[in-house]
């Protein structure tokens, strides 16, 4: 079984300042990494995923995460945020294709609220 | 592309009668959704597993006879809260993946109030 932890529950920044969101990982299989943005009353937006190749991905709204498997995180950075930003951020992993049936079911960390500050 | 539709978005009813919320992927066919509930500043809990034309997988602890789960075809599925209670209320939101698709394209919720 996977399970998230997301560090952080509430993260307060100020605008155009750069942005850390911890998240770190436990699976015994391969694994498949996203996170996902939620505003205010609204559903799960895709941020960016990692399913292979480089460790490195960049997603919408300047948003970047690096694949760190001997740290088992992954870790959401942007260089200088927007008051828009302002939201519920959730870390998620879900096993690989090859992984035991159950595994593919996507498991979330807690989420981060992130505030950003005029 | 990847947009998930639900309805209603907000619904009120009253303790002991039923609500039937859909789930629709628009632009692309999906055999498997997901249900999942969400507390007030809480995470997502997944309820069931949809798979079209077979019975939907619950999660442990989720009543399949309280919540029923009907996926009739590749972009439609629907969750019905049966005989709801004020515990019911809650935000609901659903999921949709592609065939050989890795990633969950969400709805954007349907928010229960049982009064």
């Amino acid at each position: 079984a996977q399970s998230v932890t997301q560090l952080d529950s509430q993260v307060p920044v100020f605008e155009e300042a750069p942005v850390e969101l911890r998240c770190n990982y436990s699976s015994s299989v391969s694994v498949y990494l996203f996170w996902y943005v939620q505003y205010p009353n609204q559903g799960l937006q895709l941020l960016l995923k990692y399913l292979s190749g480089s460790t490195l991905v960049k997603g919408i709204n300047g948003f970047e995460a690096e694949f760190n498997k001997s740290q088992t995180s992954f870790h959401l950075r942007k260089p200088s945020v927007h008051i828009s930003d302002t939201a519920e951020y959730f870390c998620a992993v879900s096993g690989a294709p090859r992984a035991v049936r159950g595994a593919q079911k996507l498991v979330f960390g807690q989420g981060t609220r992130l505030t950003i500050n005029p | 592309g990847a947009v998930v539709s639900q309805h209603p978005s907000r619904v009120i009813c009253k303790s002991g009668t039923s609500v039937k919320i859909e789930c629709r992927s628009l632009d692309f066919q999906a055999t498997t959704m997901f249900w999942y509930r969400q507390f007030p500043k809480k995470s997502l809990m997944l309820m069931a597993t949809s798979n079209e034309g077979s019975k939907a997988t619950y999660e442990q602890g989720v009543e399949k006879d309280k919540f029923l789960i009907n996926h009739a075809s590749l972009t439609l599925s629907t969750l019905t809260v049966t005989s709801a209670h004020p515990e019911d209320s809650s935000f609901y939101i659903c999921s949709a993946r592609p065939p050989g698709g890795q990633t969950q394209y969400f709805g954007p919720g349907t928010r229960l109030l049982v009064l």
